[in-house]
């Protein structure tokens, strides 16, 4: 089966540094992955598509220039959130879309608490 | 635009139950529909993939349904365990939605023992 491997699992930060996560997929070239954002007890939130080779397409009301999204390779993605602050804390996915009738495969995702 | 909605928001059984967990879209236009399963502080893992063409799809003691025309899909467990214990996300990805899945709220099941 597809496997997109994200790292890391957890990470505390301080107020003002930048985070990168990193997103893998393992068995398959994904040629778009998807960066979710998660609130406690909430659904997904789709914050960006990110084609390879190209610039990230962002949803609505999500900050671009906080929010890096960097797809060089058909196997890795990166989310760098910039200048985190405490309301940036939340549980972060990735994911990606297989071929040979897999769907959509999920990291596991990434919890972020800004200190 | 898609709107996908899960019934109930939370359900609690007791373990060897079984039980129907329940998803509807409001736009049929739709190439596959995906059931996953999240414990607290994990990612999404894939239960079940249904293609647009397909009525249902089987594996182990879960079984999905689908109705395009309807638009509804519905998640059967047999035999509950408490490592059923988690939240069941639909999720549908269409026409109308480019490459991005459209997700419902989801169903948090506790199974009890």
């Amino acid at each position: 089966g597809a496997v997109v491997s994200q790292h890391p699992s957890w990470v505390i930060c301080k107020s003002g540094t930048s985070v990168k996560i990193e997103c893998r997929s393992l068995d398959f070239q994904a040629t778009t992955m998807f960066w979710y954002r998660q609130f406690p007890k909430q659904s997904l939130m789709l914050m960006a598509t990110s084609n390879e080779g190209s610039k990230a397409t962002y949803e609505q009301g999500v900050e671009k220039d906080k929010f890096l999204i960097n797809h060089a390779s058909l196997t890795l993605s990166t989310l760098t959130v910039t200048s985190a602050h405490p309301e940036d804390s939340s549980f972060y996915i990735c994911s990606a879309r297989s071929q040979g009738g897999y769907g959509y495969t999920f990291g596991s995702g990434t919890r972020l608490t800004v200190v | 635009k898609q709107e996908v909605t899960q019934i109930p928001a939370a359900l609690s059984v007791p373990e060897g139950e079984n039980l129907v967990l329940n998803c509807s879209f409001t736009d049929s236009a739709i190439y596959n529909l995906q059931w996953f399963r999240q414990d607290p502080g994990k990612g999404l893992t894939s239960l079940l993939l249904i293609q647009s063409s397909q009525r249902e799809q089987t594996s182990g003691r879960l079984n999905a349904s689908l109705d395009k025309s309807s638009g509804r899909s519905t998640l059967y467990i047999a035999a509950s365990q408490p490592g059923d214990s988690a939240t069941y996300l639909c999720a549908v990805y269409g026409e109308t939605s480019g490459s991005r899945l459209t997700f419902g709220e989801g169903t948090q099941l506790t199974v009890n023992p």
